[in-house]
């Protein structure tokens, strides 16, 4: 166990929808990426979090979204969702992604969209 | 594709003899280096890490080389066991503020 929660464990959801992915990292880790898996992409890094402020962006589409709260837990937004963005989600975590890089994953979230 | 890649999808190993798995970088300016194993069903899980300064660290039964000169990293299990079989990712990171980019992965597969 890692520490890093995420939720829901699975999403079924249809084309043209929006959902809202959770995460809560590590006790203490001020830093949260989100990654998306997928079997011809591989692991494709999408955004990371530091403190609450922006950090880093990756490969992350315009109708994709995400935050960090001042409770430092994060949410990953998906909206007009397409048969495409059916993947695994990862939220991961780290003391402060600065110096640090060794990061945390949650056991992920299954989108499936249909 | 991204420049992170890895020369082998599937590497199957004896139990008990070492394994190797090899990953070629393209971006000289990368500095740091990752190795993830991935467990079936499971979130990705940091091995081992190196700076672009070290071409070597090691940790417990695992060690990991960097050859700068011809951009090629590897990780190195010794004395391979069951629990060993997962899929491998590199990973590198361009600076302090970049993203980690990730290969492919390599399935390791682990043979009785």
């Amino acid at each position: 166990d890692s520490g890093v929660t995420q939720t829901p464990k699975h999403l079924i959801t249809a084309t043209g929808q929006r959902v809202t992915l959770r995460c809560s990292p590590r006790s203490g880790d001020l830093s949260v990426y989100w990654y998306q898996q997928s079997l011809d992409q591989g692991l494709q890094f999408l955004i990371q979090y530091y403190n609450g402020e922006e950090r880093a962006k990756g490969n992350i589409l315009e109708r994709f979204s995400a935050q960090q709260f001042p409770d430092l837990h994060s949410e990953l937004n998906l909206s007009s969702l397409e048969l495409g963005d059916s993947a695994l989600y990862f939220c991961a975590s780290s003391v402060d992604g600065l110096d640090d890089y060794e990061q945390y994953f949650g056991p992920g979230t299954r989108l499936t969209v249909t | 594709g991204e420049s992170v890649g890895l020369h082998l999808p599937t590497l199957s190993v004896q139990e008990g003899d070492n394994s190797i798995i090899n990953c070629a970088y393209s971006n000289s300016a990368s500095d740091y280096f990752i190795w993830y194993k991935q467990e079936s069903g499971k979130g990705p899980q940091f091995i081992i890490d190196i700076r672009s300064n070290m071409d070597k660290r090691q940790g417990q039964r695992v060690t990991v080389l960097l050859n700068k000169t011809v951009k090629h990293l590897s990780l190195q299990i010794a004395a391979t066991q069951p629990g060993d079989s997962a899929v491998y990712f590199c990973a590198e990171l361009r600076g302090r503020d970049d993203k980690i980019i990730f290969g492919k992965g390599t399935r390791l597969h682990i043979l009785p």
